[in-house]
Order: structure tokens, then sequence, then C-alpha cells
């Protein structure tokens, strides 16, 4: 299972753009990047996934170099809603050991 | 709009009675996770089931955990006794394992707060 490392936290002002970089330098064949959010009080929601080069849907956009060994998820024009907890989570279904790292508290400021 | 249901929401309970927590996953679903979470050791893996069998419990304190799937629409995670430092949340997950590659799409349910007192 590859261990991920993110940062603790980030801070960022409304409209701006956030940048979060996981890095997992063991990552194996069959393994996925996958980003979550959570809220307080609730559980972690799905972001967006990709196994290479770049994803994009209607939230954010992942960017994955093609050695893998680290990914960045890009958050556009952030809003204050958009303050969260973002998880890495890189591996895949069939791991027994599915862990999630410490996660990257992003607090978005007006 | 399919979305994994936990039960009780919350939970309030004395050191030494049982709780038990239920979990419906998706519909069509093959996978489950029973993670817990604290402010102290963040979001912690503690069973895995893969078509209703307990694959890796291995996160689980196995002297008081257990978790079962009755069947595919049903998992239970229980605790007896209950302890102080059990008190968490509780979060139950679902997948679909489709292959070798199956990406790491999980669907989380809104937990189960637990407070131990």
């Amino acid at each position: 299972l590859a261990k991920t490392t993110q940062p603790i936290s980030m801070d960022s002002y409304e409209g701006q753009e956030v940048n979060i970089t996981c890095s997992h330098n063991n990552i194996a064949t069959n393994d996925y990047i996958t980003w979550y959010q959570q809220f307080p009080s609730q559980g972690p929601r799905f972001i967006i996934q990709g196994y290479k080069t770049k994803v994009t849907n209607e939230v954010a956009s992942l960017f994955i170099p093609a050695d893998r060994k680290s990914s960045t998820l890009s958050l556009p024009r952030v809003s204050l809603s958009d303050t969260a907890v973002y998880y890495c989570l890189v591996g895949d279904l069939n791991d027994y050991k599915l862990s999630f790292g410490a996660g990257t508290t992003v607090t978005v400021r007006a | 709009d399919a979305r994994v249901t936990q039960t009780p929401r919350h939970k309030v309970t004395e050191m030494g009675q049982e709780v038990t927590m239920r979990c419906q996953p998706i519909l069509g679903h093959n996978t489950v996770f029973w993670y817990r979470q604290t402010m102290m050791q963040g979001l912690e893996l503690l069973a895995y089931f893969r078509n209703r069998a307990p694959l890796d419990d291995s996160g689980m304190p196995k002297d008081r955990f257990s978790a079962e799937m009755p069947d595919a629409t049903l998992a239970t995670l229980k605790i007896q006794p209950s302890e102080p430092r059990d008190s968490a949340v509780y979060f139950c997950a679902s997948g679909l394992v489709q292959g070798a590659y199956s990406g790491n799409t999980i669907y989380f349910g809104e937990g189960s707060w637990l407070t131990v007192v």
C-alpha cells in the first residue's frame, strides 16, 4: 500500500486557486489516486480520481506526472465553502488496507 | 441518489454497555469498509469485507470489537463491552471491485457518533 505525504494545512483567500500536492513514492502499478473532501460532521466524499496525466471535472483538476510519484489537486477560485480537510488516497479497492493519511486542512478566508 | 446509510447517527452509552452500529452499503457494492475517526488518530481502518467475507480486521481491537455482514444489505460493528476510549465517529463505506484495476472510489456514510461515558 502506497504511503502518502501531504501538507498538514494550507490557507487561501476567496477567488484564489489552491493546489495541494501529495507525494506517493512507492505507488504500485494498479494503484489509483483519488482525492476526498471532508467537512466537519460529515463523511469524506469523492472529489476526483486519476491514474495518470490530467483529469478535470466540474469541481477540480488532478495533475499526475509521468512517474506517478506525486499528484496535485487543483481547486480553482475557491470560496468559503471549500474550507475542509482534503485527503489523497492511493491504492486500489482490492487492497485490504486502504488507509487514509492525515489529510490537508484548507482554510479559505474572505 | 444512492448512498451508504448508517444507524444510529448518535449514541451515548455508559461504559460496559454493548453498542451495535449498522450500515447499509450502496446496492450492488461488494466491498465494505469500517473506519474510525478521532482527532488524535485521524481515519483508522478497522475492517474490510468483500462479498460479505471479512478479509481483514487487523485494525480492530479483537477482544471487544466484532464486525459481520449477515447479508449483502447489512454490515454491523459491535463493541462489547464499550469503554470511554471507544468514543469516536465510526464510518462505514462501500465500493465496487470489478477486477484487478478497480480504482479506489469509496462512498462513505454520514457516520455513527459514539460517546461512551
